[in-house]
């Protein structure tokens, strides 16, 4: 069980879109499209904004689009933001019960 | 409102015990799979363990298998985590969170393995 492999971080200009990368392996990320994605900002709880790939819960702006390619998943913010300024993860069911988190992408809006 | 408010953190010596608590409210618990995730101070998300909603489906994390065990009492709305031989990299703030269950394009009504609601979490330190 080791961590998806995320950007540390990643930086745009409002009005921007930016990519976040999320890499597993073919145990993870790969097997299943499973993966789902998290905002948490300073001192609060996450909060689910992609769930089973590119799905988006009701109440998430349709600025937030996800993807799966490979052991690759993605996760893009478009029309970039100052509220966006967050830290991101992923999370992929990885089989028998078990989750694994990415290691998390800073996200600054310039 | 749905709610999921923890408790039970603390301050303990390692390899001592600690028991955390998951109250919820606001929904059907016994409907839902719910899961433990914890951060250590500035670092990242690591999902500890998940239940399913009648328990006959549990996971750990490599990192604490065999020292914890999660456990719910349907009946009182509740979640736990015993936490036994506590180390120092232990330390962390616990979450707890609810399944994320959605209806499919079939009309189903189903597990889609995420994490939708989240509670405030409680702080377990472990040092001597």
């Amino acid at each position: 069980q080791s961590a998806l492999t995320q950007p540390a971080s990643v930086s745009g200009s409002p009005g921007q879109s930016i990519t976040i990368s999320c890499t597993g392996t073919s145990s993870d990320v790969g097997s299943y499209n499973l993966v789902s994605w998290y905002q948490q900002h300073p001192g609060k709880a996450p909060k689910l904004m992609i769930y089973e790939v590119s799905k988006r819960p009701s109440g998430v702006s349709n600025r937030f689009s996800g993807s799966k390619s490979g052991n690759t998943a993605s996760l893009t913010i478009s029309g970039l933001q100052a509220e966006d300024e967050a830290d991101y993860y992923c999370c992929s069911y990885a089989g028998s019960s078990l989750y694994v988190f990415g290691t998390g992408t800073k996200v600054t809006v310039l | 409102e749905v709610q999921l408010v923890e408790s039970g953190g603390g301050l303990v010596q390692p390899g001592r015990s600690l028991r955390l608590s998951c109250a919820a409210s606001g929904f059907t618990f016994d409907d839902y799979a719910m899961h433990w995730v914890r951060q250590a101070p500035g670092k990242g998300l690591e999902w500890v363990s998940g239940i399913s909603w009648n328990s006959g489906s549990i996971g750990y994390a490599d990192s604490v298998k065999g020292r914890f065990t999660i456990s719910r009492d349907n009946a009182k709305n509740s979640l736990y985590l015993q936490m036994n031989s506590l180390r120092a990299e232990d330390t962390a703030l616990y979450y707890c969170a609810k399944g994320a269950y959605y209806y499919d394009s079939s009309g189903y009504y189903r597990d889609v393995y995420g994490m939708d609601v989240w509670g405030q979490g409680t702080t377990v330190t472990v040092s001597s």
